[in-house]
């Protein structure tokens, strides 16, 4: 069965660097959730997003910002990147009426230097 | 969402039953009772869930005290595989609403040795 896929799965910045995060949900998900998670820490709910406008909005710094495509696949962009934002961003995505059960990705390690 | 309370961390031996408990005392009549576990470094993944009875997948079987204050996770043969983090989410069933991010407490680590 079709998985969430994201990419990419491994990136390394520079502090004050952009970066881009992308995730690709299963056929027919049309919810799209950004969580993220720290070195030792449990996961954090960033956004998400459903037919392409934000949904919920958790812990999300304002220095990053998301979107859902039409294709309903997400990018988390992600500006000024500080020490502190290297962790594990995890995609997950459901059908609208279970956002209860999400099918999460691979996540994205992302290191900042 | 209720809050739950969960053991740190628990050892299990290969083939034997786990059994890892959840506290929710606080759950109200709408709350399901989740388990989603966390393989080292991988997204976390959907295991079961329950309101009031029990309820048997392939993967685990979840019992659900009478009074709804605590539940508990089997895995009925437990491998090395099934080493992670498991995550005891009590939240209410989410139909088209809002509030569809998941709320991840402390987790139980559960080790499973040979």
């Amino acid at each position: 069965a079709a998985g969430v896929i994201q990419s990419p799965r491994h990136l390394i910045k520079e502090k004050r660097e952009t970066a881009t995060l992308k995730c690709y949900p299963i056929p027919r998900h049309d919810t799209v959730y950004w969580y993220q998670q720290g070195p030792g820490q449990d996961p954090q709910f960033l956004i998400s997003f459903y037919e392409k406008m934000q949904s919920d909005k958790g812990s999300i710094p304002d220095r990053f910002s998301a979107q859902q495509f039409s294709d309903y696949h997400s990018e988390l962009n992600m500006s000024s990147l500080e020490l502190g934002d290297s962790a594990l961003y995890f995609c997950a995505s459901s059908p609208r009426s279970r956002a209860d059960t999400q099918y999460f990705g691979p996540g994205t390690r992302l290191t900042v230097l | 969402d209720a809050k739950t309370t969960q053991p740190p961390s628990m050892d299990c031996a290969e083939g034997r039953a786990a059994n890892l408990p959840c506290n929710h005392s606080t759950i109200s009549g709408n709350e399901y009772v989740y388990w989603y576990r966390q393989i080292h470094s991988q997204g976390p993944q959907y295991i079961i869930h329950g309101l009031k009875n029990n309820e048997t997948n392939e993967m685990a079987s979840l019992i659900i005290t009478e009074d709804r204050k605590s539940s508990t996770l089997i895995l009925p043969h437990a491998t090395l595989r099934d080493t992670a983090v498991y995550y005891c989410i009590v939240r209410a069933l989410n139909y088209g609403g809002s509030q569809g991010n998941l709320i991840f407490g402390k987790g139980t680590k559960l080790s499973v040795k040979p």
